[in-house]
């Protein structure tokens, strides 16, 4: 069982937007940072967002990350069929003295 | 250009041993702590342990404590596993951490798969 909980799928048409929410609680999202990762079938996992809603200069601004309170969201607009991955969220927690990833999400691009 | 080459997974019998090697390259390797991280076939992501830069703090996950031990000399990185237990089957992959004061990993190696099975 997960400390952070992500939806396991979404899916949107080609172009449109989707949302994926990680929560959490006060152990992990509400007082830590959160950071988003996309990992492709078959390859290693990618940093998307970190420190909540930055951006590596290599990652286009259609990925998108914010949090309040003990949850954190990452928005991938545009959607493209190479959008097609799994999304994991993570987080140090406090109370656990462990970082702790969400269960991932798969986004499907119909 | 950053990169990380993990190395020394395998097939072991449960209650045995591995070591992991992460080589990295492209960074000064001094400078940035250090993780390891780990996705069983089929699962999700699941993080064992971090060093520090100086190599003087580490932390580690309640699965593995005791039984993992995570180091570093010069530009490698590495992971002593011991009293594996089949739960250990996972591909494991060395992380950089770059910031000092939050947690994240910015660059990922490929993983090295170890399988824990009679």
């Amino acid at each position: 069982q997960s400390v952070l909980t992500q939806p396991p799928s979404v899916s949107a048409a080609p172009g449109q937007k989707v949302s994926i929410s990680c929560s959490g609680s006060s152990s992990n999202i509400a007082n830590n940072y959160v950071s988003w990762y996309q990992q492709l079938p078959g390859t290693a996992p990618k940093l998307l967002i970190y420190d909540n809603n930055e951006r590596p200069s290599e990652i286009p601004d259609r990925f998108s990350g914010s949090k309040s309170g003990t949850s954190a969201t990452l928005g991938i607009t545009g959607l493209q069929t190479g959008d097609e991955a799994d999304y994991y969220c993570g987080a140090w927690d406090s109370s656990l003295s462990a970082y702790v990833f969400g269960p991932g999400t798969k986004v499907t691009v119909l | 250009e950053v990169h990380l080459v993990e190395s020394g997974g395998g097939l072991e019998q449960p209650g045995g041993s591995l070591r992991l090697s992460c080589a990295a390259s492209g960074f000064t390797f001094t400078n940035y702590a250090m993780t390891w991280v780990r996705q069983a076939p089929g699962r999700g992501l699941e993080w064992v342990s971090t060093i520090s830069a100086s190599g003087q703090s580490t932390y580690y996950a309640d699965s593995v404590k005791g039984r993992f031990s995570i180091s570093r000399d010069n530009s490698k990185l590495s992971l002593q596993m011991n009293s594996l237990r089949a739960e250990d089957t996972a591909l494991y992959y060395c992380a950089r951490e770059p910031s000092n004061s939050t947690w994240y990993s910015d660059y990922w190696g490929q993983g090295t798969l170890v399988t824990v099975s009679s």
